[in-house]
């Protein structure tokens, strides 16, 4: 089945820790994103990737890391640097950005 | 500002019955818009998407409609289910260089039996 996954599903991190989340697609899609959703909110735009090996930052990118070396791979890095990092992440991608994203299932990541 | 909104957090819908979501936006630029469906605990679902040089469009039992001169999009669900229940949010595209796929803060759909 062609789709998009996210793991792991859920994850704990210890304050002062990074942590990294997995995004994996096969739909053969160009351009991949990073989404936060905080609770009762809209999605914030982390991070997008037009093409391999090139990303560029979103509205929230302080705090977050990302790396493009494959395809189908757009893994994010939270980094201790960010504040405040229990958030609901959802991960993205789409043919090209001009049509719609498909989404994966989340990651929900609490720091304890 | 460039911000997408919905106009009501909540709606409470009889089984049965039509709803409608709206969704205003202010960016003129904006040239494709998409709704999604967020069931609890999951990723937003596509549902339907319209891009600006259309003023309706229709899916299976969802109609989208588009108002480019006071900047307003809907989502009407006809015959609405008890598994249409979950979260709504529109989403814009705005033209420009750089990719910018904005959401709303969405719209909380409960179907009441």
């Amino acid at each position: 089945d062609g789709g998009i996954t996210q793991s792991p599903k859920y994850l704990f991190r210890k304050e002062g820790q990074n942590v990294t989340l997995s995004c994996e697609q096969n739909l053969n899609h160009d351009a991949m994103y990073w989404y936060r959703q905080d609770p009762g909110q809209g999605l914030r735009l982390i991070y997008y990737s037009q093409i391999v090996n090139d990303f560029q930052k979103g509205d929230i990118a302080e705090g977050y890391s990302v790396s493009r070396e494959k395809k189908e791979s757009f893994p994010l890095t939270v980094t201790s640097a960010q504040k405040n990092p229990t958030a609901f992440y959802l991960c993205a991608s789409s043919i090209d950005d001009r049509n719609e994203a498909f989404f994966g299932q989340g990651t929900r990541l609490t720091v304890v | 500002g460039e911000s997408v909104g919905l106009h009501l957090p909540t709606l409470s819908v009889q089984e049965g019955d039509n709803s409608i979501i709206n969704c205003a936006y202010s960016n003129s630029a904006s040239d494709y818009f998409i709704w999604y469906k967020q069931e609890s605990g999951k990723g937003p679902q596509f549902i339907i998407d319209i891009r600006s040089n259309m003023d309706k469009r229709q899916g299976q039992r969802v109609t989208v409609l588009l108002n480019k001169t006071v900047k307003h999009l809907s989502l009407q669900i006809a015959a609405t289910q008890p598994g249409d229940s979950a979260v709504y949010f529109c989403a814009e595209n705005i033209r420009s260089n750089d990719y910018k796929l904005s959401f709303g803060a969405g719209t909380t759909v409960t179907v009441r039996a």
